[in-house]
């Protein structure tokens, strides 16, 4: 059974800073993975999806790395702002028929200014 | 486009009361509608998979006559909550994946409807 570990569970940091969230999981046979963001009480905004074919995603002042053959992947968050601060989920995608992401816990950020 | 909408955002209701939750894809059609439910401070876990035209497909430990679905056209799906008790008080998310026209691997999401069950 696939599942999806996310650490830190929380991380606050000042503004500026560059940082790096990480996501595991353990079965290595997937389709893809997706890195959401969820702000309090809000449903999810997707910001990146790599394919299992693809190493890495960039958008704007993210980048999404995978390494499938260890099970990992990591966002990185260039020169944070308080405006990032929300919880960042990463979802795997087990299979190409499009079944149901299977979810990890989340990392909450926090950005003071 | 792709956008995924769910009806209401937030309903407050009694113990033992029943509440439908809706969930419509309002650009495209969607063959297949998931259903997730997240507690506070835990992450999202697949409830049951809905099939336009078909019986929906429960996980494990989700009782099915409580959490009714209804996948009656390409472009809605419906969760009942029957009898609600304050343990279903959580946050229900629900996702679509496209028929054709955009990509089919993937799943749009809703913004959620917050139940709170007094």
């Amino acid at each position: 059974k696939q599942e999806v570990t996310q650490i830190p569970a929380a991380l606050s940091v000042p503004e500026g800073e560059n940082l790096v969230l990480n996501c595991s999981f353990t079965d290595s046979a997937i389709y893809n993975l997706q890195w959401f963001r969820q702000d309090p009480g809000k449903g999810l905004t997707s910001l990146l999806l790599i394919q299992s074919s693809q190493r890495e995603q960039t958008s704007g002042r993210l980048n999404a790395s995978l390494d499938k053959s260890s099970g990992r992947s990591t966002l990185y968050i260039a020169a944070s702002q308080p405006g990032d601060s929300a919880t960042y989920l990463c979802a795997v995608g087990p299979n190409q028929a499009g079944t149901a992401l299977i979810f990890g816990k989340g990392t909450t950020l926090s950005v003071s200014s | 486009g792709a956008v995924v909408s769910q009806h209401p955002s937030w309903v407050i209701c009694k113990s033992g009361t029943s509440v439908k939750i809706e969930c419509r894809s309002l650009d495209f059609q969607a063959t297949t509608m998931f259903w997730y439910r997240q507690f506070p401070k835990q992450s999202l876990m697949l409830m049951a998979t809905s099939n336009e035209g078909s019986k929906a497909t429960y996980e494990q430990g989700v009782e099915k006559d409580k959490f009714l679905i209804n996948h009656a056209s390409l472009t809605l799906s419906t969760l009942t909550v029957t009898s609600a008790h304050p343990e279903d008080s959580s946050f229900y998310i629900c996702s679509a994946r496209p028929s054709g026209g955009l990509r089919t691997d993937t799943q749009y999401f809703g913004p959620g409807t917050r139940l709170t069950v007094l």
